[in-house]
């Protein structure tokens, strides 16, 4: 079974169109986030929900608008894409308040404007 | 702010060598350290952790120990495979509320056989 999953895994579209991008676990973790991997394989975090709710904003465009319908899923949403939104697209959960602290991550999504 | 400093890569060794990636942090408190590795076109996978000081964190061959003095986590394997062949992260979490992981730049290793 898949632990954290996303889709689609690759995605190819125009400046300027919107695109979505929906993660889901079934590790019943109550914290989920997105990541932005970059050409030099550079990761940084995005965005953070637990429990559905926003935690953590990094210095990320308002362009990008994550949902996180309940605790199990993480959607992140684009508006006017850009030439420098392609990136490679990792989502990840995690269980706070445990000893683990360990991140789960997906597979990706290859995101490519063209 | 937090920070995590890797050497850079990439790395290159013939199968059977000995492999050190160095990694240092900067950060308050008292944070967890992790390895993690992605394999090519693949996602992140954890490697090994540390949550406290002079903890020492192992998996597949791989060690790490936390050093609080000299402020590292530097990953070894006595004997590299040509499957190790991935990108490594070094990372950090702070405890308490803040949750996300700061990744360190990642070091690519390339293992010939």
């Amino acid at each position: 079974d898949t632990a954290v999953s996303q889709t689609p895994k690759y995605l190819v579209t125009q400046m300027g169109n919107d695109k979505s991008i929906k993660c889901e676990q079934n590790l019943g973790h109550d914290t989920m986030y997105w990541y932005k991997q970059d050409s030099k394989k550079f990761l940084k975090i995005m965005f953070s929900y637990n429990n559905k709710e926003l935690i953590i904003n990094e210095t990320v465009p308002n362009r990008f608008s994550p949902k996180s319908p309940d605790k199990a899923h993480l959607n992140l949403h684009i508006n006017s894409l850009e030439l420098g939104d392609s990136a490679v697209y990792f989502c990840a959960s995690s269980q706070e308040g445990i000893s683990r602290e360990t991140q789960y991550f997906g597979p990706g999504t290859r995101l490519l404007v063209l | 702010g937090d920070s995590v400093t890797q050497m850079e890569g990439p790395v290159t060794l013939s199968e059977e060598a000995f492999l050190t990636i160095n990694c240092t942090y900067t950060a308050t408190g008292y944070p967890s350290l992790f390895w993690y590795v992605q394999y090519p076109g693949e996602g992140l996978q954890l490697l090994l952790k540390a949550t406290k000081a002079d903890d020492k964190g192992s998996n597949k061959g791989f060690e790490a120990t936390y050093r609080k003095e000299t402020t590292s986590f530097h990953l070894e394997k006595g004997s590299v495979q040509v499957s190790d062949s991935a990108v490594y992260f070094c990372a950090l979490k702070r405890g308490g509320s803040n949750y996300k992981l700061t990744f360190g730049k990642g070091t690519l290793l390339t293992v010939n056989p």
